[in-house]
């Protein structure tokens, strides 16, 4: 079977300081891949998606990156972190085109 | 403009109620989904809709997809604290989905 896995699960971070977010699968090959972000419980932005190793694309312009050196790995990254920045960051995975699996999510304080 | 429209944005009831929540837009789809998240958790896929007119149910939760495909609803039948958390629907766009802002429900017991 399928599985996500997200971590941290938690992570408090000044303004300024780098991020780096970790997203794996394991069970499928060749998924597409999601980051998300949920703020105050409400809708999923969606921030990145890459449908291969290397094949990223951008849906908000911000300071944040993504980058997926292996086909099960998803990584979103920040040189400089912002208040903004702070949420629910979600990863997802899929195979079929409209049905999405999330991983547990991380949980963000940018302070 | 939201490509979906969910409401309510907040519904609040007791425990044993019926409800029903809505996704709605003006734009046909070839399937939509619903999901459920609960707080501090990633959402759950609860269901695909494909047809037009398509009723699904899971336990005590109904869904139905619009004939026109342009809009959802789902039922709930005696509503239990289990319940409770965030519904979102969504919509495939390319390569990627589009979900609703979501209702967040609270059942009260």
């Amino acid at each position: 079977s399928q599985t996500i896995h997200q971590w941290p699960a938690t992570l408090v971070q000044p303004v300024g300081s780098p991020l780096s977010l970790e997203c794996t699968v394991e069970g499928t090959s060749n998924p597409n891949l999601y980051w998300y972000r949920q703020a105050a419980g409400r809708g999923l932005q969606l921030l990145f998606y890459s449908i291969g190793i290397d094949q990223i694309s951008s849906e908000v312009p911000q300071n944040l990156s993504a980058s997926r050196p292996q086909d099960r790995q998803f990584i979103l990254s920040s040189k400089k972190l912002l208040l903004s920045d702070s949420g629910f960051y979600l990863c997802a995975w899929s195979v079929k085109p409209y049905e999405q699996y999330f991983g547990p999510g991380t949980r963000l304080t940018v302070t | 403009t939201q490509l979906l429209e969910q409401s309510p944005q907040f519904l609040s009831i007791q425990e044993g109620e019926n409800l029903t929540v809505y996704c709605n837009s003006s734009s046909v789809f070839s399937s939509l989904q619903w999901y459920r998240q609960e707080p501090g958790e990633g959402p759950v896929l609860l269901v695909t809709v494909v047809t037009g007119g398509e009723v699904k149910k899971l336990k005590r939760l109904t869904f139905q997809f619009g004939d026109a495909r342009k809009d959802s609803s789902l039922h709930i039948t005696a509503a239990q604290p289990g319940d409770t958390g965030l519904y979102l629907c969504a919509v495939q766009g390319a390569q990627k989905l589009v979900f609703g802002q979501g209702t967040r429900l609270t059942i009260n017991p």
